[in-house]
């Protein structure tokens, strides 16, 4: 069964830095999201991307986060200067075209900020 | 925006007995209700989903109820095995493909 896949597993970055994400959506998935679960807390939404562009992004996706599909596989999550607040668990997703279609989730990426 | 709240919080059952997991949602333009097992350290994994104009759905052992008027649904599982432990999450989705979870559940099912 074709799964999505995120790397790297575990991030450790010191406060500041620029972090990127990846993430490998399922091949015929057209809808891409990112979530983020910080310890503890609710799973809760970052953004969703479609043609190329962001469709919807919620108010954590603040200036400091940004999103590319840099080539026809990976799908990437950029936090420019990363806060300690920014430390959580990061889930990918995706899913295919249409109305309420189930979204598949990546293992995440937990990102550690030092 | 969207609240989903989730109960209980945690839920320790018999092996064999059933399992209930109940959430409530506040946007009424909800349409889609899914539930996501997750294993310590794996995926959340998609169990069953429900769309808004469905009250009841089955497969197998696990069921899904939405009652719209009231804005609640919920998960039951029947004869329940240890390898259903896991923390559950409701999710709903109103508008746009933003999905909105419940604060989770965290199922011990005991041998």
């Amino acid at each position: 069964e074709p799964e999505v896949t995120q790397t790297p597993s575990h991030q450790v970055t010191q406060m500041g830095q620029e972090v990127i994400l990846r993430c490998v959506p399922i091949s015929n998935h057209l809808y891409f999201y990112w979530y983020r679960q910080i310890l503890g807390q609710k799973v809760e939404f970052l953004v969703s991307f479609y043609n190329n562009e962001i469709s919807e992004k919620s108010e954590i996706f603040d200036d400091q986060f940004s999103v590319e599909r840099p080539d026809g596989s990976n799908f990437t999550l950029k936090i420019r200067s990363t806060k300690l607040e920014d430390s959580a668990m990061y889930f990918c997703a995706s899913s295919v075209e249409g109305l309420n279609q189930p979204q598949h989730f990546g293992d995440g990426t937990r990102l550690s900020i030092l | 925006g969207e609240n989903v709240e989730q109960h209980p919080s945690t839920l320790s059952v018999q092996e064999g007995d059933s399992a209930v997991i109940k959430c409530t949602y506040s946007d009424s333009a909800s349409n889609y209700f899914p539930w996501y097992k997750q294993e310590l350290g794996k995926r959340p994994q998609l169990i069953i989903d429900i769309r808004s104009n469905v009250g009841e759905k089955k497969d197998q052992r696990i069921a899904v109820t939405l009652n719209k008027t009231a804005k609640h649904f919920s998960l039951h599982i029947t004869e329940t095995q240890p390898e259903d432990s896991a923390v559950y999450f409701c999710a709903s989705k109103a508008a746009g493909n933003k999905l909105t979870f419940g604060g989770g559940t965290r199922v011990l099912v005991k041998p």
